[in-house]
């Protein structure tokens, strides 16, 4: 199906564990983001890519690691995954610099 | 302080009214500016995007933006009880030469039969 597509939806891990999530855009977006949505806080920018191979951080970056060999798929690290860390994921993409983005289904993340 | 303030509700409504949400942003170097409906335990969905002032209308949704007083707005008429969801608005921020989005917190919608 085309779109943009998180995996896995539910994931439950251990404190110290790494864990991958993944994310895959049809579109060939050239944009794509990595948020994390808590209460109180709303959605917060963790990393976003402008292209295969350009990555940034943004508010929140601090324990995660992305990377993008390729166009379509942006995955997200935890390298050492903490309670603080438990929370719902979301992955977007956007065509361009100056237009709206599109949401993946998002990945609760519990950290136990 | 946050680059997009909005509140937070809920904001509960009969069926058929007239919902009216609202953002104030502080600072937007594009003023491109949109809004996401999200259910529970689902994505953001885009619903309007909008980089003017004044109204922007589709279906029974209206986006305004008045950019002299930094305030956007949502109105959504005839609200039936599936608008139920939490509205997020966003601002497209810039750094350098990239685009990102900066979203306010949700205001819940409640819309009762």
């Amino acid at each position: 199906d085309a779109g943009i597509t998180q995996s896995p939806r539910y994931k439950i891990t251990e404190t110290g564990r790494q864990v991958t999530l993944m994310c895959h855009q049809t579109w060939s977006h050239s944009y794509m983001f990595w948020y994390r949505q808590d209460l109180g806080h709303g959605l917060r920018l963790i990393y976003y890519s402008a292209a295969a191979d350009i990555t940034d951080k943004g508010e929140v970056p601090d324990g995660y690691v992305v990377s993008r060999s390729k166009t379509e798929n942006f995955p997200l690290t935890l390298e050492s995954a903490t309670r603080s860390q438990t929370s719902v994921y979301f992955c977007a993409s956007s065509r361009g610099r100056i237009t709206e983005a599109f949401f993946g289904q998002g990945t609760r993340l519990t950290v136990v | 302080q946050k680059e997009v303030e909005q509140d937070p509700g809920p904001l509960s409504v009969p069926e058929g009214a007239i919902v009216s949400l609202n953002c104030t942003y502080s600072n937007s170097a594009f003023q491109y500016f949109m809004w996401y409906r999200q259910y529970s335990r689902k994505g953001p969905e885009l619903l309007m995007y909008t980089y003017s002032s004044g109204n922007k209308e589709d279906g029974r949704f209206t986006a305004q933006v008045d950019k002299s007083s930094k305030y956007i707005s949502l109105f959504i008429r005839d609200s039936q009880p599936s608008d139920s969801a939490t509205y997020l608005c966003a601002d497209l921020m810039t750094t350098d030469s990239w685009g990102k989005f900066q979203f306010g917190a949700g205001t819940q919608v409640v819309v009762t039969p």
